[in-house]
This record gives structure tokens, C-alpha cells and sequence, in this order.
């Protein structure tokens, strides 16, 4: 079974929905993080939790929010979908007690925004 | 001038090549070093973490960090048709990381 998973892998919707991403992990860390991935553009951070009480905004936060639901579960809203928010989504998690800050990696959520 | 600077390629070598991929920073509070795989269509996979200048070998990839000059690199020896991925470099400050936008690399049969 894998380490980090998303929900749904593939979503298309219109412009205007209010949309869920979800993730979930079984590697017990306690970060976790959103990114949006744009061809040219690279991966970006959205949004990032240290633990369940913590939750900081990253470099494009507009547009969205999380929620936090367990050390496992973290959640990326999109309250009012736009074209331009169709992208390929990663959900990743790493563990502060290694003393690294290496992340680990969902297979991602394809969203595409009509 | 982005923080992380990375040759999109794509790259194209044969099958055995040596590959060398590359990024330059600005930002000198970088600590930690990294460098991701990803496969079309998946998820960016580890491959190489550094945290100090130097090298670190695993297998047929050498990871090489010059601080001084804000330079990391990723050596491919024996470079196989399996190695045809886009390789992310990434670097760390207060546990967030920067990406640069990845170089696509492509290894003909």
C-alpha cells in the first residue's frame, strides 16, 4: 500500500464548484504539505502544517484553504474553482525527527477547472 | 532573478552516456540539498539528499554540492532508458522547500 495517498487522481469540474482534495498517510509524520505543479512553472507550495494546531500559508495560498483533520489527514478546498487553478496537485509529508527536511510525495490529483 | 535556476531541456543522450544535471541558487540560508525524480504522471520520488559541500555517491548517482559558488550538481553514470524522467532539484530553509522547475531527461536504447 502506498505511503501517501490522494483522492480523487483525476477530478474535472466547472468554474464557480467548491471542490476537495484529500490526503492521507500511513508513514506517521507529522507534516504535511500542498503543492500545485505547472508545466514551466514547477512545483509550488500552497499551503503546510507542522501538526494538527499549525497550519501556514506557502507562496500562492489565494483561492484556497485546508483543513487539518488528524495527524494523517489534510485536506486542499478549492472554494470557487477558476480555469486557471487546473493543475496537476501533490500532497507530501516529512518527518522533523530525522533532522532532514527531505518531503515525500503523493501520485498526485489532476484537476482541471471548465 | 528566481531563487532556484534549473535548464528545463529536455536532455538527450544514449544509452551508457555520463549525464550531468545542474542548478544555481541565490539564496545562501539553503541548507539541506535534494534532488527528485519524477515519472510522467507520478509523484516527485527522492533520489539524493545532501547537506554539506561535497559528494555523496549512491549507486550510479553522485550528488555534488559547492556552496561557495551556489552550485549543485547530479551525475548519471551508465545512463539508462530508465533514467528518462524530469529530475527536480530542491533546497531547504525552515523546513520548506524551493523547487527548481525541473530538467527533463531523455536516454535512447
Amino acid at each position: 500500500d502506498a505511503d501517501v495517498t490522494q483522492t480523487p487522481r483525476n477530478r474535472i469540474t466547472k468554474t464557480g464548484k467548491r471542490i476537495m482534495l484529500e490526503c492521507s498517510q500511513t508513514k506517521g509524520h507529522d507534516r504535511m504539505y500542498w503543492y500545485r505543479q505547472d508545466p514551466g512553472l514547477g512545483l509550488r507550495l500552497i499551503y503546510y502544517s507542522f501538526d494538527v494546531k499549525d497550519i501556514n500559508k506557502g507562496e500562492i495560498s489565494d483561492g484556497y484553504s485546508v483543513s487539518r483533520q488528524a495527524q494523517a489527514k489534510f485536506s486542499l478546498s478549492l472554494e470557487s474553482a477558476i480555469p486557471n487553478q487546473t493543475a496537476l496537485y501533490f500532497c507530501a509529508t516529512s518527518d522533523p525527527m530525522t533532522g532532514r527536511e527531505t518531503q515525500y510525495f503523493g501520485p498526485g490529483t489532476r484537476l482541471l477547472v471548465l | 532573478q528566481k531563487e532556484v535556476e534549473q535548464d528545463p531541456g529536455p536532455l538527450s543522450v544514449p544509452e551508457g552516456a555520463i549525464v550531468s544535471l545542474n542548478c544555481t541558487y541565490s539564496n545562501s540560508a539553503f541548507q539541506y540539498f535534494m534532488w527528485y525524480r519524477q515519472y510522467s504522471r507520478k509523484g516527485p520520488e527522492l533520489l539524493m539528499y545532501t547537506y554539506s559541500s561535497g559528494n555523496k555517491e549512491d549507486g550510479r548517482f553522485t550528488a555534488q554540492v559547492d556552496k561557495s559558488s551556489k552550485y549543485i550538481s547530479l551525475f548519471i553514470r551508465d545512463s539508462q532508458p530508465s533514467d528518462s524522467a524530469t529530475y527536480l532539484c530542491a533546497m531547504s530553509e525552515r523546513s520548506t522547500l524551493t523547487f527548481g522547475k525541473g530538467t527533463m531527461l531523455l536516454v535512447s536504447p
